[in-house]
């Protein structure tokens, strides 16, 4: 059984540039979730979408956004980047979003160099 | 903060020898989650404890709840230079609607010597 897949791996982009990160999920998940790991911060929640729907979102500016498609794979957006964007960005899955003792299934993540 | 709090933020050890990390919380939780991060990579579940649980057990795993004190602990025992990782605590807090999600702290960063 496949994981969870992220694409790309790596990305370089410059200020005020668009990125694009894809996630896809195990297959039976409908629960997307992103999160952003700056260097020397943890894991910060950016984003969930369950069932096509985004249900809840971090503190980030609107710049960050997002969707989940039919086949419950996902799409990150970060508009007009900065410096600060810079980070790796980890997707992960469940199988719902809603059970109390659920795991989470990650991705190796797409590492964003701003520059 | 609603994130937990991992000590140490590092820690180095021999092979052979237990690896004790801690984290503490502020508020009420559903469940504690422990992951652990190689180098730049993904993060992989270890173990679960729910919060009417004290102590669960996965192999070379130990984890502790004190829900009275806000504190969970990791116990890896018999630590080899594979266990060389980042490891952090997850909590499982309400986010409405029935639902729970994760918020991570910083982890620790175990380094285990040969």
């Amino acid at each position: 059984e496949a994981g969870v897949t992220q694409s790309p791996t790596h990305l370089i982009k410059t200020r005020g540039q668009q990125a694009t990160l894809r996630c896809s999920p195990i297959s039976g998940h409908t629960s997307v979730y992103w999160y952003q790991q700056a260097l020397g911060l943890g894991l910060q929640f950016l984003l969930w979408y369950d069932e096509g729907e985004e249900r809840n979102r971090g503190n980030f500016p609107p710049r960050f956004s997002g969707r989940q498609f039919p086949n419950y794979s996902s799409e990150l957006n970060v508009n007009a980047l900065e410096l600060e964007d810079s980070a790796l960005y980890l997707c992960a899955s469940s199988q719902t979003g809603t059970a109390t003792n659920e795991k989470l299934f990650f991705g190796s993540g797409t590492q964003l160099s701003v520059l | 903060s609603q994130q937990g709090e991992e000590d140490p933020q590092a820690l180095s050890i021999q092979e052979g020898e237990n690896a004790t990390m801690n984290c503490s919380y502020k508020t009420s939780i559903n469940n504690l989650q422990w992951y652990r991060q190689n180098s730049g990579r993904g993060l992989v579940h270890l173990i679960l404890i729910r919060s009417n649980e004290r102590e669960k057990h996965s192999g070379r795993l130990r984890v502790t709840l004190d829900t009275s004190k806000k504190s969970s602990s990791l116990l890896i025992t018999a630590s080899r230079a594979a266990d060389t990782a980042s490891y952090f605590c997850a909590l499982a807090l309400p986010s409405g609607a029935g639902s729970y999600q994760l918020t991570f702290g910083k982890g620790t960063k175990l380094s285990v010597i040969p």
